[in-house]
């Protein structure tokens, strides 16, 4: 079983450049967010999805984009760059709970290194 | 908003039970406690989580107080393996649902 896999796991890119994070999941899970991690911080969220054509903004959703055109992928796209977006991005995924998105265990990926110069 | 208190870091001899602490004294009726743990450089893990019943399965125990204003993880035999970021979390009762992660507790497990 992969789980959440995401891709690049590394990438620097230049002020004012554009790229996709790609996430990937094989439990058929429903939910699914992305959230990045400062240095030394705690994870933020940035946007979440509960089923494919359905997302929603998290805390920190300036400067990003995503789309759900799957239940299985769900890619988050920086239009941009700037180096405030330099973090660690996780990917991650869940059952729906009764309580809504949050409610049952996430599962993680490995997350992409992001760079900004 | 439900938060959390941790500290900032712990140490645990290997072998030993590890109790982390998390106090959450603004916590809602109908909001769960979790834990999750982060080793370096990996994306976070799902330990265990609980309401208002004691909590156990096969990584940790789960002690939530009866007021449910404070909560403590136990793991059982601490190993080296264990040294990681451990968060306390309580789910926001939203509807963005989103899980608030905090700067958690650095436990060291030392040989």
């Amino acid at each position: 079983n992969a789980g959440v896999t995401q891709t690049p796991k590394f990438r620097i890119l230049k002020i004012g450049q554009s790229m996709t994070l790609q996430c990937t999941q094989d439990m058929n899970h429903n939910y699914m967010y992305w959230y990045r991690q400062d240095p030394g911080m705690g994870l933020k969220l940035i946007y979440y999805s509960v089923g494919a054509g359905i997302t929603d903004k998290g805390e920190v959703p300036n400067g990003y984009n995503v789309s759900r055109s799957t239940t299985e992928d769900f890619p988050l796209r920086l239009e941009l760059a700037a180096p405030s977006q330099t973090s660690v991005y996780f990917c991650a995924s869940s059952l729906p709970g009764t309580g809504g998105p949050g409610d049952q265990p996430q599962h993680f990926g490995d997350g992409t290194r992001l760079s900004i110069l | 908003d439900a938060k959390t208190t941790q500290p900032p870091s712990m140490d645990c001899a290997e072998g030993r039970a590890a109790n982390l602490p998390c106090n959450h004294s603004t916590i809602s009726g109908n909001e769960y406690v979790y834990w999750y743990r982060q080793i370096h450089s990996q994306g976070p893990q799902y330990i265990i989580h609980g309401l208002k019943n004691n909590e156990t399965n096969e990584m940790a125990s789960l002690i939530i107080t009866e007021d449910r204003k404070s909560s403590t993880l136990i793991l059982p035999h601490a190993t080296l393996r264990d040294t990681a970021v451990y968060y306390c979390i309580v789910r926001v009762a939203r509807s963005q649902g989103n899980l608030i992660f905090g700067k958690g507790t650095k436990l060291s497990v030392k040989p």
